[in-house]
């Protein structure tokens, strides 16, 4: 079974400052994609940025992006230039692409504040 | 475009009542999932479905819990007779299918229940 771990439950970084939020996952699969998910205080999830396995490089969305490891099983999402707006729980997920098993795995979260 | 609606977005219910939550997919997504979020459980895949067919249901905590999609527009997760042990933030997300766009899946804002 696929597993994620996210073992950072809090990260706080100063506002204009950068900050990594790190993930592990388990997976015996070579082809599936990757996901973090920001969840603010209003509950909704939403998308940030997504990576397909098979690419080499990291994907990036203007202050975001991620290191992906993939021989290592790591994908960490880096946050440039810090704003209060992306103080949220991020949640890091993984799907694989074969069969039937396309459901969402996340992990436990981690918890970023940022403090003006 | 509209994203993923879900409704009520909070329900307060006693125990031993019928709750049904209601989810509208993004249209032209064929692929739709239940996830419930709890502190101690964190986010878990209850159901999906592929084109109105359910093809995973083992998330499902018991008989209590059902769902179903009549249409490709919406689907309703209903649990009967509640528990206070159903108190949760349970969401819908809707996909494209494999071989489409990336498989990314978009959340609904979610239904926080309340089982008194």
């Amino acid at each position: 079974a696929q597993t994620v771990t996210q073992s950072q439950p809090e990260m706080s970084v100063q506002e204009a400052e950068t900050v990594t939020l790190s993930c592990t996952y388990d997976t015996s699969e070579s082809d599936y994609y990757l996901f973090w998910y920001k969840q603010p205080p209003s509950r909704q999830m939403i998308l940030v940025i997504r990576q397909e396995a098979y690419k080499q490089q990291n994907a990036t969305e203007n202050r975001f992006s991620v290191n992906f490891q993939k021989a290592a099983k790591s994908f960490s999402l880096k946050i440039s230039d810090s704003q209060l707006g992306d103080a949220a729980m991020y949640f890091c997920a993984y799907t694989t692409l074969g069969g039937s098993a396309r459901q969402l795995t996340f992990g436990s979260g981690t918890q970023l504040t940022v403090l003006p | 475009d509209a994203g993923v609606i879900q409704s009520p977005r909070h329900e307060v219910t006693e125990m031993g009542q019928e709750v049904t939550l209601r989810c509208k997919p993004i249209s032209g997504h064929n692929s739709l999932f239940w996830y419930r979020q709890t502190m101690m459980r964190g986010l878990e895949l209850l159901i999906y479905f592929n084109n109105n067919v359910p093809i995973d249901d083992s998330g499902m905590p018991e008989d209590r819990f059902s769902a179903k999609m009549p249409n490709a527009s919406f689907s309703t997760l209903k649990i009967q007779p509640s528990e206070p042990r159903d108190s949760a933030v349970y969401f819908c997300a809707s996909s494209t299918p494999l071989g489409g766009s990336t498989d990314t899946q978009y959340f609904g804002p979610g239904t926080r229940l309340t089982v008194l």
